[in-house]
């Protein structure tokens, strides 16, 4: 079956850090895979996604993740974190036909951010 | 302004009372899904639809209904609700295709089942 497992359930970094967070997925094939964000005042948000072709993928508010089919991760980097960052970040994989069928979240990682 | 919005936001009802959570997007997009938020276990999927008339089950769609007769609506449907039921769920309807997707959700609808 297929599956999302993040492993860090908290993280915390300093404003102006980097910040990498962790995704691996369980799925036979190539799937589509998905970041989110969830904060109390923007709610659920998408940040980027990937489909096919360039394994390094941009998404909105300066974040990029990248695809390694070898290892089936799919971790999400900022080069500079800043204090609006902190959030629940959820990574997905869609395992079925389309993109958005069958989306199969991770348990999600909370990210503090230190002033 | 494009939006996704949800009715009621803040639900109590008591187990076997059947409700519905109502869906509604001004954007006329085809595609509209259904998921539940819980501690620890992130979001699943309950339902999505790819078109009028068109739907299809999640990972979690036991004891919830879905139905799309128009393209701007997908309410939520609970018959029989039980207090496995109560929880944080989000609508969410995709724009686009392809590279040029994304993904606009709700503000969510807190059911508490007592």
């Amino acid at each position: 079956a297929q599956s999302v497992t993040q492993p860090d359930i908290h993280i915390t970094v300093s404003e102006g850090a980097s910040l990498e967070l962790r995704c691996n997925y369980s799925y036979g094939a190539t799937p589509y895979l998905f970041w989110y964000v969830q904060s109390p005042g923007q709610g659920l948000q998408l940040l980027l996604k990937y489909f096919s072709g360039d394994t390094l993928v941009q998404g909105i508010k300066g974040f990029e993740a990248e695809f390694k089919r070898s290892q089936s991760s799919f971790n999400l980097r900022k080069p500079s974190v800043h204090w609006s960052d902190a959030a629940e970040y959820f990574c997905a994989v869609g395992a079925g036909k389309t993109s958005y069928d069958k989306v199969i979240f991770g348990p999600g990682t909370s990210l503090s951010v230190i002033p | 302004e494009a939006q996704v919005t949800q009715n009621p936001r803040y639900l109590i009802t008591v187990t076997g009372k059947k409700l519905t959570v109502t869906c509604s997007q001004n954007m006329n997009h085809e595609y509209m899904s259904w998921y539940r938020q819980d501690p620890g276990l992130g979001l699943r999927q309950i339902y999505y639809s790819m078109n009028v008339e068109v739907t299809d089950k999640g990972d979690v769609p036991e004891g919830y209904k879905v139905s799309r007769k128009e393209k701007r609506n997908f309410p939520l449907i609970l018959e029989s609700p039980s207090p496995n039921q109560t929880s944080l769920y989000f609508c969410a309807s995709i724009r686009g295709a392809g590279d040029v997707e994304t993904q606009y959700f709700g503000p969510g609808t807190r059911l508490l089942v007592l």
